[in-house]
């Protein structure tokens, strides 16, 4: 149990285009779905978190006109890069909580996003 | 602001030997410690977790130690294998309203066999 999916695994996108990641629980409902970056040979950067049916809590630095994160069910959140750059260029890693957040955080698989 | 530090960033051993990594976290609420393991490319994967009222876990050859009154919390990986080598990060539940995880930087563990 407690899986969680993404999709695109990975994405080559052009620079000034939108690119949409998923990120869905597919045996339980996730009230919490967290969104992280995560730049090779470094940690996981929390970049939002997002509750079912409310306006996500982006992180200090996060531009939240440039990464829209929607989390309109209990098993879907999407993430979505706008007016890409080639900056923008990262493993994007979600992962679902249940009970508000409380509970274990289960990871996704990633997104690797390369803007040319 | 919150804060886990995390150390060593890299770890050779030799097959067989103990390996130890070592974190210190600043919110003194903190109340629930995970462990990850993380192949190159591959999502994040749960090895051990402790909560604050407890002081030691241990699954098999890995243990995780806490010691709530100096903020440090320790993995500890004994008789090592090769399949070992991986980055390990250490988190903290962030105990503010939105119960994120702060991580610490990450230890590259080397296996040598």
């Amino acid at each position: 149990g407690a899986v969680v999916s993404q999709h695109p695994s990975w994405v080559i996108c052009k620079s000034g285009t939108s690119v949409k990641i998923e990120c869905r629980s597919l045996d339980f409902q996730a009230t919490t779905m967290f969104w992280y970056r995560q730049f090779p040979k470094q940690s996981l950067m929390l970049m939002a978190t997002s509750n079912e049916g409310s306006k996500a809590t982006y992180e200090q630095g996060v531009e939240k006109d440039k990464f829209l994160i929607n989390h309109a069910s209990l098993t879907l959140s999407t993430l979505t890069v706008t007016s890409a750059h080639p900056e923008d260029s990262s493993f994007y890693i979600c992962s679902a909580a249940l009970a508000g957040g409380l509970g274990e955080q289960y990871f996704g698989p990633g997104t690797r996003l390369t803007v040319t | 602001g919150e804060n886990v530090e995390q150390h060593p960033s890299t770890l050779s051993v030799q097959e067989g030997d103990s390996a130890v990594i070592k974190c210190t976290y600043s919110d003194s609420a903190s109340n629930y410690f995970p462990w990850y393991k993380q192949e190159l490319g591959k999502r994040p994967q749960l090895i051990i977790d402790i909560r604050s009222n407890v002081g030691e876990k241990k699954d098999q050859r890995i243990a995780v130690t806490l010691n709530k009154t100096a903020k440090h919390f320790s993995l500890h990986i004994t008789e090592t294998q090769p399949e070992d080598s991986a980055v390990y990060f250490c988190a903290a539940r962030s105990t503010s309203g939105t119960y994120k995880y702060i991580f610490g930087t990450g230890t590259r563990l080397k296996v040598l066999a």
